[in-house]
């Protein structure tokens, strides 16, 4: 069964900080990866999918890697300000999921840009 | 663009009463379609999704069903509310294959 663990729970660094976020995941056969973000009380904000097949992806100040043999992926933000206080979620698609497009999802690592 | 609509934003509910969420989707077609649960404290959990109309799979056994009448409109539904059904709820979307998943604003349900 596959298991996402985010860690640490929780985060709080000073504004300009470049910070990683990282995700585990127990079963590497993943369709792909997924990061979302969550503002307290909304829904989830796509930030960057990662197919099985690449090992990185870019979107402004973030990156998000893929090792699929080793069970992992982190969450590079640079330049961290305010406005990325949020949880941050990962989440897996599972073999044989790609009709079906099924996430498991992690715990979430809440993180908190002090100004 | 595609957006994703979800109401009522919140909904406190008494115990033993019904329920209806909707969900739907703009500016796409044949969506897979998915709802989640976020209960305090927990991560998410799949509940139903759908890959054509008519089409629903349940993940988790529960006090829930979901039906999909039209290809982009989405309904989680009960017949009768339990406490343990509170939590945030999540409608999600996609389309087949290799792609990105994206949710809408969800529903606080609070079962009193």
């Amino acid at each position: 069964k596959q298991e996402v663990t985010q860690i640490p729970a929780a985060l709080s660094v000073p504004e300009g900080e470049n910070l990683v976020l990282n995700c585990s995941f127990t079963d590497s056969a993943i369709y792909n990866l997924q990061w979302f973000r969550q503002d307290p009380g909304k829904g989830l904000t796509s930030l960057l999918l990662i197919q099985s097949s690449q090992r990185e992806q870019t979107s402004g100040r973030l990156n998000a890697s893929l090792d699929k043999s080793s069970g992992r992926s982190t969450l590079y933000i640079a330049a961290s300000q305010p406005g990325d206080s949020a949880t941050y979620l990962c989440a897996v698609s599972p073999p044989g999921s790609g009709n079906t497009g099924k996430l498991i999802f992690g715990q979430g690592t809440t993180l908190q840009v002090k100004p | 663009s595609q957006t994703i609509h979800q109401w009522p934003a919140t909904l406190v509910q008494p115990v033993g009463s019904p329920l209806s969420l909707e969900c739907t989707v703009e500016g796409t077609s044949n969506p897979n379609l998915y709802w989640y649960r976020q209960a305090a404290g927990r991560g998410l959990q799949l509940l139903f999704y759908s890959v054509g109309i008519g089409q629903i799979s349940s993940e988790v056994p529960q006090n829930l069903s979901a039906s999909r009448p039209q290809d982009r409109q989405f309904i989680l539904s009960s017949k009768k509310l339990l406490l343990s059904d509170s939590g945030f709820y999540l409608c999600a979307w996609k389309q087949e294959g290799n792609t990105e998943a994206f949710f809408g604003q969800g529903t606080r349900l609070t079962v009193v």
